[in-house]
């Protein structure tokens, strides 16, 4: 299995601010890596796949870069809908395996 | 694009869980179509995902007790997991793999039900 693996988990940040967060692959991934939103009580929504390209309708606050074993999502202004949990995931195998995800408070 | 899980939210430790996603808004006959869990305060684990012409992706640590299985004529899919334990106790999502630019990402999901595992 390709384990994955977010920093932080928990994360506090103020409206405004730039958010970043890190996730590690086991193995080289290529670019085959997506990022989820998850609010409370819904299922996750893609934000970005093939490691940097934007889903359709998700906001340009939101960016992605990375390739082989490090990624990284970035909030460039926090706004307060942004509240939720982070999740990456890989599918260079057919096995998709997620991070633990990062929870993202507003101060 | 909507996915909607049904079925029991208790089932009993050594039964069969039992769960279907109806589809709206898209052909089961596009696309693969996907289970993954989420156990209370915990992550995201992948179930399984199956294409309509029968190809399968399990998690291996699962796939001796799950069934995938699809109804195209009815835009369903099913899920099935015998001999369950307090361990399957989760939120389940449906999900399609494929979004409107991607074929490989989980594009669309369900909103999810809570199945408890308890006797």
């Amino acid at each position: 299995d390709i384990q994955m693996t977010q920093s932080p988990s928990t994360l506090s940040a103020s409206v405004g601010d730039r958010v970043t967060i890190t996730c590690r692959a086991s193995q080289s991934i290529s670019k085959w890596l997506a990022w989820y939103q998850q609010k409370p009580g819904k299922g996750p929504k893609l934000l970005i796949y093939e490691a940097s390209i934007l889903e359709g309708g998700v906001p340009s606050r939101f960016s992605g870069s990375g390739s082989g074993t490090e990624f990284t999502l970035t909030i460039s202004s926090l706004r307060p809908e942004d509240l939720a949990t982070y999740y990456c995931q890989q599918y260079n195998d057919y096995f998709y395996t997620f991070g633990q995800g990062t929870k993202l408070e507003i101060k | 694009v909507r996915l909607q899980e049904s079925g029991p939210g208790l089932v009993k430790p050594s039964e069969t869980l039992s769960l279907t996603c109806s589809v709206s808004g898209a052909s089961i006959s596009s696309f693969q179509w996907g289970w993954i869990r989420q156990s209370p305060g915990e992550g995201l684990e992948l179930i399984g995902y199956m294409y309509y012409t029968g190809t399968t992706h399990y998690n291996p640590s699962l796939k001796s007790r799950i069934t995938i299985s699809m109804d195209t004529s009815k835009d369903q899919f099913s899920l099935k997991v015998t001999s369950v334990t307090a361990a399957d106790t989760a939120v389940y999502y449906c999900a399609r793999v494929g979004s409107n630019y991607s074929n490989y990402v989980l594009g669309y999901w369900g909103q999810g039900t809570l199945v408890t595992v308890s006797s």
